[in-house]
């Protein structure tokens, strides 16, 4: 149980255009969504928290009109990097936490990101 | 607020050796603390976790850590490496409040040769 999923595992992409990254939860409801980005031999930094049916709410420095996130159901939010550039290329982990009153967080396997 | 500090970005261990990833924490609340596995462009791997039972907390895969409050200490051990522990390690601290955030640590790298 709690498996995580996200689409793609790997994408490519030219600098300007938009990528939308989606994170799933396969059997359970997650109430709330965490984004996470994670720099070649670095640590992870939260990017943003998203809950279900509301805005995203945005760490400082991540800027929200670029890094576009939606939370339409309680299995599925999205994170859309729009007019990506170069160093944007990272590796993003999404994760999911079920809701009441557990605060266990399950990870998904992280989606590589290159922008040529 | 909380932080985390991993002591060691690297360690080196020979197969069937002891291993040690150094972990020291600060919080003004109670914590929970996980150690979590990444191998090379995979995601996060829970090991094991500590939520206030007991201090010595046994995970997968013969690690365990312990948890040890006038340290402000949670270390990661394991009697015996294999080769396939090669790996990135991250602990983490998760305050028990309302944000319920997790902050982690800067990871260490843990090579084993054989």
């Amino acid at each position: 149980g709690a498996v995580v999923s996200q689409h793609p595992s790997r994408v490519i992409c030219k600098s300007g255009t938009s990528v939308k990254i989606e994170c799933r939860s396969l059997d359970f409801q997650a109430t709330t969504m965490f984004w996470y980005r994670q720099f070649p031999k670095q640590s992870l930094m939260l990017m943003a928290t998203s809950n279900e049916g509301s805005k995203a709410t945005y760490e400082q420095g991540v800027e929200k009109d670029k890094f576009l996130i939606n939370h339409a159901s309680l299995t599925l939010s999205t994170l859309t990097v729009t007019s990506a550039h170069p160093e944007d290329s990272s590796f993003y982990i999404c994760s999911a936490r079920v809701g009441g009153g557990t605060y266990e967080q399950y990870f998904g396997p992280g989606t590589r990101l290159t922008v040529t | 607020a909380q932080s985390v500090t991993q002591l060691d970005s690297h360690v080196s261990v020979s197969e069937g050796t002891p291993v040690l990833l150094r972990c020291n924490y600060s919080s003004s609340y109670s914590p929970s603390l996980f150690w979590y596995v990444q191998h090379p462009n995979k995601g996060l791997q829970l090991l094991l976790k500590y939520t206030s039972a007991a201090t010595l907390v046994k995970g997968i895969n013969g690690f365990e850590a312990e948890f040890k409050k006038s340290e402000t200490s949670f270390h990661l051990t394991k009697p015996s490496a294999h080769m396939s522990d090669a790996a990135e390690y991250f602990c983490v601290v998760r305050i028990n409040n309302a944000g319920n955030m997790l902050t982690f640590g800067g990871g260490t790298r843990l090579m084993v040769k054989p």
